[in-house]
C-alpha cells in the first residue's frame, strides 16, 4: 500500500531565507507525486507535481522538488520564503492508477510559518 | 471557467439532521470525489465517481450518501449527521484519462460543517 509521510509537522522560517519541508513515501509503482498548498479558509492549490520525467520539478511561486528514488523523498524547497508563502502544504501520492479508483493519498500536512 | 465550486461554505448541524453538500464543475470532468479534512489526518477520501450514474466508495463512506445524475454536479448527502462527521469537505475533479495516468485533481473551497 502507499503511504505518505510529511517529517515535520510545523516549520517555521524568516522572511527571506531557504524553506526545506520534507516529505518521504512509499510506494510499490511508479509514483506521481504532488505538492498541494492551503491558504487559511482557502481551498487546495497544485503547486507542483511528479510524473516521471525529469527529476527536479519546478512549481508556482518559485517552489520546487527533488524526486530521489533511492531515499524515497521528495522534499519541497524555495530558496527564499516571503509572507505570502505561510500557510499549510500536503505532499500527495497518487494511488496504483490501474486501481482506477484515482485516490489521492495525502501526508498530514505541514504548516509552515514566516516570521517578518 | 468557474472551476469547481462548493456550497455552502460554512454550515451547521444539530445531530440527527441531514443535508446535501453540492459540487459542481465546469470542466466536462469525468472524474468527481469528495474528501474529508480532519487535523493531523490529511484529507480522506469519502465517496468517488468515474462518470454519470457510477460512484463508488472510498476510505470513509460510512454516514455518507453520493450519487452522480450528470456530469456536473456530484452531490454529498449526510443522513442523519453525527458529530464525528464534523470537518471541512473538499470536492475535487479530474479528467480520466489524467486520473489513469495518475494525474492532479482540482479542488474546491471546501465546506466547513460543524455538527453538535
Amino acid at each position: 500500500a502507499q503511504s505518505v509521510t510529511q517529517l515535520d509537522s510545523h516549520v517555521s522560517v524568516s522572511e527571506g531565507t531557504p524553506v526545506l519541508l520534507r516529505c518521504n513515501y512509499s510506494s510499490s509503482y511508479s509514483p506521481s507525486l504532488f505538492w498541494y498548498v492551503q491558504h487559511p479558509n482557502k481551498g487546495l492549490q497544485l503547486l507542483l507535481k511528479y510524473t516521471s520525467a525529469a527529476t527536479l520539478v519546478k512549481g508556482i511561486n518559485g517552489f520546487e522538488a527533488e524526486f530521489k528514488k533511492s531515499e524515497t523523498s521528495f522534499h519541497l524547497t524555495k530558496p527564499s520564503a516571503h509572507m505570502s508563502d505561510a500557510a499549510e502544504y500536503f505532499c500527495v501520492v497518487s494511488e496504483d492508477p490501474y486501481n482506477q479508483g484515482g485516490k489521492l493519498i495525502f501526508g498530514q500536512g505541514t504548516e509552515l510559518s514566516v516570521k517578518p | 471557467n468557474a472551476g469547481v465550486t462548493q456550497t455552502p461554505k460554512f454550515q451547521v448541524l444539530k445531530t440527527g439532521q441531514s443535508m446535501t453538500l453540492q459540487c459542481a464543475q465546469d470542466m466536462n470532468h469525468e472524474y468527481m470525489s469528495w474528501y474529508r479534512q480532519d487535523p493531523g489526518m490529511g484529507l480522506r477520501l469519502i465517496h468517488y465517481s468515474v462518470g454519470a450514474g457510477i460512484t463508488d466508495q472510498g476510505e470513509v463512506p460510512n454516514g455518507y450518501n453520493v450519487s452522480r445524475s450528470t456530469t456536473e454536479d456530484f452531490p454529498l448527502r449526510l443522513l442523519s449527521a453525527a458529530p464525528s462527521q464534523t470537518s471541512v469537505y473538499f470536492c475535487a475533479s479530474s479528467s480520466l484519462g489524467r486520473v489513469a495516468v495518475g494525474g492532479e485533481q482540482f479542488f474546491g473551497p471546501g465546506t466547513r460543517l460543524t455538527v453538535l
